[in-house]
């Protein structure tokens, strides 16, 4: 089974901290994606990734910065914690589709980060 | 702008009866569409998916319906049992195939199951 593990399922931060979010998956994806939560807004996507140090804005990236310097490491950066940043954080890493029509992706468990 | 919506924000059934979650797209060039339930305090799951050269596809419990005519899809799910109870969420893919995709997602239903 593929396995997306993010770094913590709670986090509480003050405004103006760097936050890092951790998402790690095992099973050799090239695709990696986050995504930020809000009641009623449903996912949106903040930055994805197709390869080890490749980097690509998605709908809402004000804010955020990535960094993806290993295969199955995807890291989500907060510059400077603001409170409208307070949100469930979901990780998902999908394979490249190669033509075959399949984009399933699949995701952690999220982290639900609160900015004070 | 290109969008995928759903028609309800909240669908409450009796349990034992059949659930009928919509969602309407607006791409016609769309090639893959995905659903996934989400539980409380869990990530999305999958679901089912289908190709946009396919009208229906049947999994356990669950079916998949494609109308590209009116860009529309649901999700039928037979039997409904109280651990059905979730969000569900459609998603289309939009970049029109390739080996690199990303999904766009629907802003979600919450499926309430009645004892």
């Amino acid at each position: 089974d593929v396995k997306v593990t993010q770094s913590s399922r709670y986090l509480v931060k003050r405004t103006g901290e760097k936050v890092f979010l951790e998402c790690v998956q095992d099973m050799d994806h090239e695709n990696m994606f986050w995504y930020r939560q809000d009641p009623g807004l449903g996912l949106r996507l903040i930055y994805f990734s197709y390869d080890v140090k490749m980097k690509e804005k998605g709908d809402i990236p004000e804010g955020y910065s990535v960094s993806r310097e290993k295969k199955e490491r995807f890291s989500l950066i907060l510059e400077s914690a603001s409170t409208n940043q307070t949100s469930m954080y979901l990780c998902a890493s999908s394979l490249p589709s190669l033509g075959a029509g399949d984009y399933e992706q699949y995701f952690g468990p999220g982290t639900r980060l609160t900015v004070t | 702008g290109e969008n995928v919506g759903l028609h309800l924000p909240t669908l409450s059934v009796q349990e034992g009866d059949n659930s009928i979650i919509n969602c309407a797209y607006s791409n016609s060039a769309s090639d893959y569409f995905i659903w996934y339930k989400q539980e409380s305090g869990k990530g999305p799951q999958f679901i089912i998916d289908i190709r946009s050269n396919m009208d229906k596809r049947q999994g356990q419990r669950v079916t998949v319906l494609l109308n590209k005519t009116v860009k529309h899809l649901s999700l039928q799910i037979a039997a409904t049992q109280p651990g059905d109870s979730a969000v569900y969420f459609c998603a289309e893919n939009l970049s029109g195939g390739g080996a690199n995709s990303k999904l766009t997602f629907g802003k979600g239903i919450t499926l309430s199951v009645r004892p």
